[in-house]
């Protein structure tokens, strides 16, 4: 079957660093990606892995474990900007991407 | 930089009506997708579509459900009779070949009265 986990919801400093984690069975993978959406918009592309490892560009980085089923997504210096949705999606031997249920992200002073 | 476009942005339709949602995806990507997300929920593939035709669907993307790209430029979504279940965000996506990054359009609102 087809599982893909993530918090619902995380809280955080401006100026802090978060990690949100997402955990995903599929019998078949390629590539995990990140997204961010802020209410009521389309999810904007932050992050693609596809090898284990850290992906770094800017403030963001993420990780994957392919053998574990486990990636993260790093936001450095939190700006109140970034108080959104991020969601973890997979790609599988098709190119149809699916998503997890999204982590709301409120960042606080 | 480009980016895909969707229209309309809202649509309000009565129960039944068929309805025609419009994309433009990036001008050298191959590969479309249809997406939607009822309120609150999370994002759910429809269809993909390549070379001219469906290469993958979903469960919900039933017999109400084609697509289309009538021309180099335009990508269609129709519903042939919607259904109060309808109402959702529906978003277009493209990328270049079938494992690169999906670049999502701004989505179309669809309210079914």
């Amino acid at each position: 079957g087809q599982n893909i986990d993530q918090p619902t919801e995380m809280t955080a400093t401006e100026g802090a660093i978060v990690q949100i984690n997402c955990t995903y069975q599929t019998s078949g993978f390629n590539g995990l990606f990140w997204y961010q959406q802020h209410a009521g918009e389309a999810p904007t592309f932050l992050s693609y892995n596809v090898l284990d490892g850290l992906e770094e560009k800017g403030r963001f980085s993420s990780f994957l474990s392919r053998s574990k089923g486990y990636s993260y997504l790093l936001l450095k210096e939190l700006q109140m900007k970034d108080s959104a949705s991020y969601l973890c999606a997979y790609t599988g031997t098709a190119s149809k991407l699916t998503f997890g249920t999204g982590t709301r992200l409120q960042v606080t002073l | 930089e480009p980016e895909v476009t969707q229209t309309p942005s809202h649509q309000v339709t009565q129960m039944g009506q068929e309805v025609i949602l419009r994309c433009v995806p990036i001008s050298n990507h191959l590969y479309f997708y249809w997406y939607r997300q009822i309120l609150g929920q999370k994002v759910e593939f429809l269809v993909s579509f390549y070379n001219n035709e469906i290469s993958e669907k979903s469960e919900i993307f039933d017999d109400q459900f084609s697509v289309e790209r009538p021309d180099g430029s335009n990508f269609t979504l129709k519903i042939r009779s919607t259904k109060l279940e309808d109402s959702a965000m529906y978003f277009c996506a493209s990328s270049a070949s079938g494992q690169e990054t999906q670049y999502f359009g701004p989505g179309t609102r669809l309210l079914v009265l």
